[in-house]
């Protein structure tokens, strides 16, 4: 069974980099062609996608954070990351990794989810 | 890229009926058969229910079931149960490797 697992600080500065890694275990990044995607949620609002990657190392982002988001693989390690740089209070979110049903394709269809992590920003 | 419009609530009895709508543009649910819903309880990541407009994951109860018409898809939840109640949430493909999601209903069970 396919599990995600996020982690990295509760906590992180103004302006400063928020860094977290989604770790999978159940099954090897590399040979699964597969996009793994970041998904967030502010309390008490509603799911936004930020990006997906491919376990080969190409990644789109949701347009409205492209310019601060970049999403890494490290088939190595068998985990995934997400850096958002210059953070404000409206980054503070419930952070989930996830992994679609379908191969290859990003299409909306998360099926395995993380349990979330809860990200505040502030000073 | 605007977020896709859901109504806020939406409710039933026990044994009803409930439609969940989930209004996009042409550039998203209006021109792509990739709308996906979830059930999100509190405190819980959320879960997918219906992907690509209507088909069901495995272990889905086929009491729910998804449409699209036009820019507008649809969530109906038939034999509503009290473990129904929940945020449903729907996302859509947006063209360019882009995806979009709506606002979130919160279905109560009366």
């Amino acid at each position: 069974q396919l599990q995600l697992q996020e982690s990295g600080p509760g906590l992180v500065k103004p302006s400063e980099t928020l860094s977290l890694t989604c770790a999978v275990s159940g099954g090897p990044i590399s040979s699964s062609s597969y996009y793994w995607g970041w998904i967030r949620q502010p309390p008490g609002k509603g799911l936004e996608w930020i990006g997906s990657i491919y376990y080969s190392g190409s990644a789109y982002y949701n347009p409205s954070l492209k310019s601060r988001v970049t999403i890494s693989v490290d088939t190595s390690k068998n985990q995934f990351s997400l850096k958002l740089s210059s953070v404000t209070a409206a980054d503070t979110a419930v952070y989930y990794c996830a992994r679609p049903l379908k191969m290859a394709t990003i299409l909306g269809d998360f099926y395995y989810w993380g349990q979330g992590t809860l990200v505040t920003v502030s000073s | 890229q605007s977020a896709l419009t859901q109504p806020p609530s939406a409710s039933g009895s026990p044994g009803q009926s409930v439609t969940i709508s989930c209004t996009g543009t042409s550039s998203d649910v209006g021109g792509y058969n990739y709308v996906s819903w979830y059930q999100q309880h509190p405190g819980k990541a959320p879960k997918l229910m219906i992907y690509e407009v209507s088909k069901r994951p495995s272990g889905v109860p086929d009491r729910f079931s998804g449409s699209k018409s036009g820019n507008m898809a649809s969530l109906t939840v038939s034999g509503l149960q009290a473990e129904d109640e929940a945020d449903y949430y729907c996302n859509s493909y947006a063209g360019s490797n882009n995806l979009v999601f709506g606002g979130g209903t919160k279905l109560t069970v009366l």
